[in-house]
Order: structure tokens, then C-alpha cells, then sequence
């Protein structure tokens, strides 16, 4: 069964402090593992695909790595409106277009 | 009106009611998704269309009841819902397609069932 688990489930920052948020993935043959971020009463915004291990993507002060089994996603010098729930979701090579999530860290980022 | 939207945004409703929720897509897109999100619990896939055609449901209860009319609209009808059905229900959509498929989400409707 494929699944994603992410830390820590909570962590709170000083505005200026980067630090990373980790995702660890199990699946049967890996099509791409996505980041979204999703502010209170909203729905997920899209950040970044994955494809393979290895590959890193950038936005601003954001960046994402991805390994063979898990992924982490760096945030340096943060600021407050960087706050927000960050999820991550992975897409087997089998199961259609079926995205598996897991329960997202809540960021926040104190000025 | 760009991307995914959502109506409504709120609803509350009885357990006897019987309600609709309606997403739109602006994106061109061939794939739809129906997601719930519940406190304390990752989102979870209810339903997943094709163009128009359903692909993948996710043993959700029959008080759901999908329609996709079109590629770029889908509804979700409720009915005889429970109070553990309150929840942010969502709607996404993606090109479709055999490779990683990027899905993209419209902002939700908040679902209370007293």
C-alpha cells in the first residue's frame, strides 16, 4: 500500500530561520511526488513535481529534493507569509492518477 | 473567472436535505477529482473522471452521487448525509495522460451537516 508520512507535524519558525520539512513515501514505482501549500479555508496550491531521485526544483525561497525514499522541502531565510500547511503527495506508476497525501507540517513563521 | 472554482463556499444542511456542490474548470483539462478533507486526516480521493467518464471510485457511500456532464464541470450531489460527513470537500482537475499528472485545486466548499 503506498503511503506518505510527513515531519514534523507542526513547527514554528523565527522569521529569517530556514530549516526543512521532510516527507517519507512508500509506493510501487514512483510517477511523481508533488508539494502544495494550503492556507486555513483554502484549497492546496501547487509548488513542485518530482520526478526522479535526485532532481531539485526552486521558487523564491523554497527548494525541493527528492531521494528514493523521501523528500524534503527547504525553506531559507522564511518570512511570515511563508506560513502556511505544506503537503506533500505522491503518484504511483500504478493506480491511475490517484494522488496519495500525507498530513501535511503546519508552518509558522513568526516576525 | 481563471482555474478551478467552487460553489458554494459554505453550506450547512440537514441530515434529511439534499444538496449539490458544483465545480468549474477554466484549465482545458480531461481529468476531474472529487477530494475530501476532514480535520486531523490527510485529503482523501472520492471520485475521479476521465472525460466525463468515472475511472475511480473511491468506496465512497452511495449518499455521493458524482455527475460530470462535460470536462469542465462536475457536481457532487449529497443526500441523507451523517455529521461525520462535515468536512472542506474539494475539487481538482489535470490534463489526464499517462505521465505525472499535476492537479490543480479550486478553493473548497465547507460542508456542515447538523
Amino acid at each position: 500500500e503506498d503511503q506518505v508520512t510527513q515531519s514534523p507535524e507542526a513547527l514554528r519558525l523565527q522569521e529569517g530561520e530556514s530549516s526543512s520539512l521532510n516527507c517519507s513515501y512508500t509506493v510501487s514505482g514512483l510517477r511523481g511526488l508533488f508539494w502544495y501549500r494550503q492556507d486555513p479555508g483554502k484549497g492546496p496550491e501547487f509548488l513542485f513535481t518530482l520526478y526522479s531521485a535526485g532532481e531539485e526544483k526552486e521558487k523564491e525561497r523554497l527548494k525541493a529534493t527528492l531521494t528514493k525514499k523521501e523528500s524534503f522541502l527547504h525553506i531559507t531565510a522564511p518570512k511570515p507569509e511563508d506560513s502556511a500547511t505544506y503537503l506533500c503527495a505522491v503518484q504511483a506508476s500504478q493506480g491511475a492518477q490517484k494522488l496519495v497525501f500525507g498530513q501535511g507540517t503546519r508552518l509558522t513563521i513568526n516576525p | 473567472e481563471t482555474g478551478v472554482t467552487q460553489t458554494p463556499r459554505h453550506l450547512v444542511m440537514g441530515m434529511t436535505n439534499k444538496k449539490s456542490l458544483k465545480c468549474e474548470q477554466h484549465l482545458g483539462h480531461n481529468a476531474m477529482y472529487w477530494y475530501k478533507q476532514s480535520a486531523k486526516k490527510p485529503l482523501e480521493l472520492m471520485f475521479v473522471y476521465n472525460f466525463k467518464e468515472q475511472t475511480e471510485n473511491n468506496s465512497v457511500p452511495s449518499r455521493f452521487s458524482p455527475e460530470c456532464p462535460n470536462s469542465s464541470h462536475l457536481f457532487l450531489h449529497l443526500h441523507t448525509l451523517q455529521p461525520e460527513d462535515s468536512a472542506l470537500y474539494l475539487c481538482a482537475s489535470s490534463q489526464g495522460g499517462s505521465g505525472a499528472d499535476t492537479q490543480y485545486f479550486g478553493p473548497g466548499t465547507r460542508l456542515t451537516v447538523l
